[in-house]
């Protein structure tokens, strides 16, 4: 089993440019979840998906992010435009919905908005 | 609002001695309290969970301590070795899908 897969791994960019992020969950899951994390406000849940169907995009910072779920294996986080305090490392995870199902997540992609 | 508050920030134990860390939360309508063990670079991956209707559930030299009344579970790391050093977060959840986690912490096993 591959597990969670997320590209890139590492993005460098420069203030102003539009970022996509990218993830492949586990075949089977039906539940998706994209995170971010930061020294300062640690793991944040940003959105997550059931079934392809966003559930609650709450945790979304403002309208510069935006999230699609084409398919049950593949999904997009997309910055548009990225600005420095985006930088983080985002994470993509993946779960089995209905019960206490562990979400599995993948390796992350570090962002740097320069 | 924080939904699940962790302490310490960081804690430093000797090789073969016991790791505490503990959290706190507010909604009792939680009803999933996992453990994740993350390792520099790496995502976060699930340790030991456990659900509100036991007091404590041992998963080799992990153990968590879950006190209902008093809204608060704690993960034990007996024997800690150098390997145990990583970033442990706890969490909560209703419902099982939407996770809040802790803040981390820091965890270094001295040899």
């Amino acid at each position: 089993d591959a597990g969670v897969i997320q590209s890139p791994r590492h993005e460098v960019t420069e203030m102003g440019q539009e970022v996509t992020l990218r993830c492949k969950p586990i075949s089977g899951h039906n539940s998706l979840f994209w995170y971010r994390q930061t020294m300062m406000r640690g793991l944040e849940l940003l959105i997550y998906f059931n079934n392809n169907v966003p559930i609650d995009d709450s945790g979304m910072p403002e309208d510069r992010f935006s999230a699609k779920m084409p398919n049950a294996s593949f999904s997009t986080l997309k910055i548009q435009p990225s600005e420095p305090r985006d930088s983080a490392v985002y994470f993509c995870a993946s779960s089995l919905s209905g019960g206490p199902h562990e979400q599995f997540f993948g390796p992350g992609t570090r962002l740097t908005v320069l | 609002q924080q939904q699940v508050k962790q302490s310490p920030q960081s804690l430093i134990v000797q090789k073969g001695g016991i790791s505490i860390i503990n959290c706190a939360y507010e909604n009792t309508a939680f009803d999933y309290f996992p453990w994740y063990q993350q390792f520099p670079g790496k995502g976060p991956a699930l340790l030991i969970a456990i659900r509100p209707d036991v007091s404590e559930k041992k998963e080799g030299r992990f153990t968590i301590s879950f006190n209902k009344s008093a809204k608060q579970f704690s993960l034990h790391i007996m024997d800690s070795q150098p390997g145990d050093s990583a970033t442990y977060f706890c969490a909560a959840s209703k419902g099982f899908n939407k996770f809040y986690f802790g803040s981390g912490t820091k965890l270094n096993v001295k040899p």
